[in-house]
Formats: C-alpha cells, sequence, structure tokens
C-alpha cells in the first residue's frame, strides 16, 4: 500500500546511545517532516525537507540529525540520546502545492533510560 | 512555539449531536488544515481550506476559515462513536516552504 512507512515502532535506548529511525514513502512527495509528540504540547517540528539533498531545521532540532539523499528516504538520527528525548516521532510527507495535506506514518514510539 | 490554539481542549457529546471545534492561529497563512488522531495512531489529514476560501465541506465535515480573526472552526454533524479521536489544526505559513505548524489538539468523545 501507498504511504509513508517508518520503522522500529518501538525503541527503548539508553542515555547515550544513538540510532536512526527510518522513514520512507512510495508516493513520489517533494516534502517530508518529522515530528515529535508529547502530552500535551501537540505536535512539533525537528526537521524538515523539500527535496533531495535540501533539509532543514524546525522547531525542535536540537539533539538530531537528517539527510535526504533520495526521494523517497528521511532517516532521522539521534547523536547521544537523552531522557528529554523520550517521545512519539512522526515522519509526514506531501506534495508540493498539494490538496491533500500531509500523509503520516504510524509514529514510532521512543523511551530512554 | 504552537501556531495554532484549539478550544475546547476536550469535548465530550451523544452520538447524533454535532461537535464544534474552534482553533486559533497568529501568524499569515497559506492553508489550514485539520487532522484528526485516533489513539496511538498516526495522524489522518480530513480536510484543507486555503486562505482565499471561507468555508469548504468534505462529508459530514464543515470547515470555515476567517482570516480576519485567524480562526477556524470544524464542524462535525451527526457524530458517531467512531469519530472519537484527537482533532488538530494545523497552519502552513505563506513565506516559502511547506511546513505545518500544530495546535495542541481537542480530545472529542462521543458515547453512544
Amino acid at each position: 500500500n501507498a504511504g509513508v512507512t517508518q520503522t522500529p515502532k518501538f525503541q527503548v535506548l539508553k542515555t547515550g546511545q544513538s540510532m536512526t529511525l527510518q522513514c520512507a514513502q512510495d508516493m513520489n512527495h517533494e516534502y517530508m517532516s518529522w515530528y515529535r509528540q508529547d502530552p500535551g504540547m501537540g505536535l512539533r517540528l525537528i526537521h524538515y525537507s523539500v527535496g533531495a539533498g535540501i533539509t532543514d531545521q524546525g522547531e525542535v532540532p536540537n539533539g538530531y540529525n537528517v539527510s535526504r539523499s533520495t526521494t523517497e528516504d528521511f532517516p532521522l538520527r539521534l547523536l547521544s540520546a537523552a531522557p528529554s528525548q523520550t517521545s512519539v516521532y512522526f515522519c509526514a510527507s506531501s506534495r508540493q502545492g498539494g490538496s491533500r495535506g500531509y500523509t503520516f506514518g504510524s509514529g514510532t514510539r521512543l523511551t530512554v533510560v | 512555539s504552537q501556531q495554532g490554539e484549539e478550544d475546547p481542549q476536550a469535548l465530550s457529546i451523544q452520538e447524533g449531536e454535532n461537535a464544534t471545534m474552534n482553533c486559533s492561529y497568529k501568524t499569515s497563512i497559506n492553508n489550514l488544515q485539520w487532522y484528526r488522531q485516533n489513539s496511538g495512531r498516526g495522524l489522518v489529514h480530513l480536510i484543507l481550506i486555503r486562505s482565499n476560501e471561507r468555508e469548504k465541506h468534505s462529508g459530514r465535515l464543515r470547515v470555515t476559515l476567517d482570516t480576519s480573526k485567524k480562526s477556524s472552526s470544524l464542524l462535525i454533524t451527526a457524530s458517531r462513536a467512531a469519530d472519537t479521536a484527537s482533532y488538530f489544526c494545523a497552519t502552513e505559513g505563506d513565506s516559502g516552504y511547506s511546513t505545518l505548524t500544530f495546535g495542541k489538539g481537542t480530545m472529542l468523545l462521543v458515547s453512544p
């Protein structure tokens, strides 16, 4: 099925560990974004990309890196995990100028202990 | 910081009733979007209204936009238990790249 695929669905990390959250879409969307969702906070933008090779920071980029080498993939890297990064992470994609909004993945629930 | 603020934070109604949620935002926008999130799931896009539109319908959904007041409302008519979810408004700015800024959401509970 077409859509946004996120892996893993669940992850527990120890403080200081690093990991990569994977995101892939098969809709040929130009725009991709990473959000984190914390209780009572809504969704906050971490990083986004408007095309292969182009990325930029969102509202809460510290502690995270991204790259976009292909249109399909947009991985999010946690450099040195901290308990404050415990959250649910969503990847989303959209067509430029599209009227159908963003398509979201099902999320990765990350716990840092 | 959050762009949108939904009101109310929580809403409880009976099946068959209408549900109205409001959203206010702070800066100029290109469009405003509404999303639904069922518990533990990803967000699903419901409807998009552009800054030059005032009202839009999609099935049982009706969205209004008042750019002079920087506010929007989402009306769900004849609510069903399956409409129980959190609803978020999100704005896309008019300054270039397409990113969404979300509000904190309204939690809707529809009781049978």
